[in-house]
């Protein structure tokens, strides 16, 4: 149980193009989502919060109008890159945490490689 | 602000051996929970074990068990009998409860390597 899916695993596209990230639970519901990114051997940061239903919350630094995070079901969340540059070139990770506490589990989905040529 | 510092990059244990990864943290909150990660080659993120601050036994899950001082703030990781599939990165992360977003805050990690 508690399964979560990213697609694609891996997107090279051209700088200026825009890029969707799905993430979705695939065996319960999830109430909220994080958007991370990780670049290489450093730790996860926290990009967004999205919570179904309504519009995420940004953490300080992260464009809004650049990240488009659309959380439109209990099991689908995406990620929206928008005009992508090379500097947008990094591991996306998606969690999903089931119930509407803080005290519960977050689950990770396997992860986004994003090139920009 | 929370935070969460691992103070060892990099650990190197020999198979079958025990070996503890540190991890502290700064909050002002009592009502939290506290997870290690483990993220392999495969970026895959996964729960190795979770504590809640509340409750004073130290979880512990089949090889790996966690030290938990909540006074001193600390919250270290032992895996015993050491297996190559152990070798990783392993976060160390911090979650506020008391009905919040839940949002993980993470330690920069320790990459975990196992000599056969």
């Amino acid at each position: 149980g508690a399964v979560v899916s990213q697609h694609p695993s891996r997107v090279i596209c051209k700088s200026g193009t825009s890029v969707k990230i799905e993430c979705r639970s695939l065996d319960f519901q999830a109430t909220t989502m994080f958007w991370y990114r990780q670049f290489p051997k450093q730790s996860l940061m926290l990009m967004a919060t999205s919570n179904e239903g309504s519009k995420a919350t940004y953490e300080q630094g992260v464009e809004k109008d650049k990240f488009l995070i659309n959380h439109a079901s209990l099991t689908l969340s995406t990620l929206t890159v928008t005009s992508a540059h090379p500097e947008d070139s990094s591991f996306y990770i998606c969690s999903a945490r089931e119930g509407t506490s803080g005290t519960d589990t977050q689950y990770f989905g396997p992860g986004t490689r994003l090139t920009v040529l | 602000a929370q935070t969460v510092t691992q103070s060892q990059p990099e650990m190197s244990v020999q198979e079958a051996e025990t070996v503890t990864l540190s991890c502290t943290y700064d909050t002002s909150e009592s009502d939290y929970y506290l997870f290690w990660y483990k993220q392999p080659p495969s970026r895959q993120m996964i729960l190795v074990i979770r504590q809640e601050a509340y409750k004073q036994q130290n979880a512990t899950e089949n090889r790996f068990s966690v030290n938990f001082q909540k006074a001193a703030k600390s919250f270290s990781l032992k895996i015993s009998d050491s297996q190559l599939g152990d070798a990783a990165m392993y976060f160390c992360a911090y979650a506020l409860g008391g009905g919040s977003q839940g949002n993980l805050i993470f330690g920069k990690g320790t990459k975990l390597s196992v000599k056969p």
